[in-house]
């Protein structure tokens, strides 16, 4: 069975310091897929990135960056020099492993990030 | 190019009721699935259409039904509602198998 986790439930920061979102998964595999999810106050889920299990190379992207590490089978989320608009809750999710046959996503339980000013 | 709109954003019903939530997905994305989100239960999945059929469904009760027009819209229908249907439901589309899901933002149904 899939399964994420997230084991941060909550995440204070003062505004400028560094804060890694962590994201373990489960799946049996070898083709899946990574995603990154924001939900801001107002309740829409934006995203943020995504990644196939073939591709484990990282990513920068401004502030953000990720690290996919099959090894220890994590996909964690890294924000730099934080700001008060950061603040929302993280989601991260898998899909695949079904032969392509649907694009279901399996979410983790998510990290409350609140920047503090 | 517009986003995933969904109608309405709010609803109020009643046990017992029935409701018909709505979703457009992003133009020529053919793929649209539907979750809910409770406080409870986190984001779980309930179904996905693709070319108007459903090719995956997640574990809901029967009360809960979904349906796909040719133009790619989508609709989802809960029959019978009880105070524990109370929920964000999120609809999201895609253009195919194995891409990217764009989420609208999401019908909030409050169940009295």
């Amino acid at each position: 069975a899939q399964k994420v986790t997230q084991a941060q439930t909550e995440i204070s920061v003062v505004e400028k310091e560094d804060v890694t979102l962590d994201c373990v998964y489960e799946t049996r595999d070898t083709t899946y897929y990574l995603f990154w999810y924001k939900q801001p106050p107002s309740g829409e889920l934006v995203f943020l990135i995504r990644r196939n299990s073939f591709d484990e190379q990282n990513e920068i992207s401004g502030r953000y960056s990720w690290n996919f590490q099959k090894s220890t089978s994590s996909f964690n989320f890294t924000i730099t020099a934080s700001q008060v608009v950061d603040s929302a809750v993280y989601f991260c999710a898998l899909s695949g492993g079904y032969g392509g046959a649907t694009n279901k996503l399996i979410f983790g339980t998510g990290t409350l990030l609140a920047v503090q000013p | 190019k517009a986003g995933v709109t969904q109608t309405p954003r709010y609803l109020i019903k009643t046990r017992g009721q029935q409701v018909t939530l709505s979703c457009s997905p992003i133009s020529g994305h053919r793929s649209v699935s539907w979750y809910q989100q409770t406080p409870g239960q986190g984001l779980q999945f309930l179904f996905e259409y693709f070319s108007e059929t459903q090719r995956n469904k997640g574990n809901f009760p029967g009360r809960f039904s979904g349906r796909q027009f040719s133009n790619s819209r989508s609709e989802m229908n809960v029959s019978t509602l009880e105070l524990g249907d109370s929920a964000l439901y999120l609809c999201a589309s895609s253009r195919g198998q194995d891409e990217t899901q764009y989420f609208g933002p999401g019908t909030r149904l409050l169940v009295l």
